[in-house]
């Protein structure tokens, strides 16, 4: 078992680029999630998942999309990349608040 | 919105010392999380608290769910290089189970 695999593990855009940050589970989990990890700040939720079809916005979604066609799947989007969005995403997913987290990636917007 | 205050923001550790931080909140969870977060690497849980007055252990760590279920506590025994790293505590702010809110993170150093 994989548990949650994010690709890719680093990347650098140029401001005004998109581009769709992948995110895996195999645990079967309903409940996904996107956080942005940045300096002294701890994590932040971006969006979250509760299943297939549903997504719904967390403390920091501006400038993020996310869909949910499959139960394993959870991508998130940067349609128009800002340096503000420079920082460190994971994705998770869980049940019964414990949270499984992916590796991260590592986003520079220069 | 809801705010997990963390303390110390980062520690030096000693080989062999016990080491203790903390998480406040400004209101109450009715859970509470430990992780840890290795450089490179996602945060691991380790250690989740569901009850007030709860005392739980895992291995050399320690953790309690504060009374007033506004806090809560992280203790580390006989520490080791390979405590080292970001302790992070979280909690669902609702009922909503997986949302998660964290604490800005207590950095565990190596003493030079």
């Amino acid at each position: 078992n994989a548990g949650v695999t994010q690709t890719p593990k680093f990347q650098v855009l140029k401001t005004g680029q998109s581009m769709t940050l992948q995110c895996a589970q195999d645990m079967n989990h309903e409940y996904m999630s996107w956080y942005r990890q940045d300096p002294g700040m701890g994590l932040r939720l971006i969006h979250y998942s509760v299943g297939a079809g549903i997504t719904d916005q967390g403390e920091v979604p501006n400038g993020y999309n996310v869909s949910r066609s499959t139960t394993e799947d959870f991508p998130l989007r940067l349609l128009s990349a800002a340096p503000s969005q420079t920082s460190v995403y994971f994705c998770a997913t869980g049940e019964n608040t414990e949270a499984f987290f992916g590796q991260g990636t590592r986003l520079t917007v220069v | 919105g809801q705010q997990l205050n963390q303390s110390p923001q980062s520690m030096f550790i000693q080989e062999g010392e016990d080491v203790s931080m903390n998480c406040t909140s400004s209101s109450i969870f009715n859970t509470w999380l430990w992780y840890k977060q290795d450089p490179g690497e996602g945060p691991v849980l380790l250690i989740a608290l569901y009850k007030a007055g709860e005392l739980t252990s895992n291995g050399r760590l320690t953790a309690q769910f504060g009374i007033t279920r506004k806090d809560s506590f992280l203790n580390i025994s006989a520490s080791i290089p390979s405590d080292v790293g970001i302790y992070f505590c979280a909690g669902p702010p609702d009922a909503a189970g997986n949302k998660l809110t964290f604490g800005g993170g207590t950095r565990v150093l190596v003493k030079p």
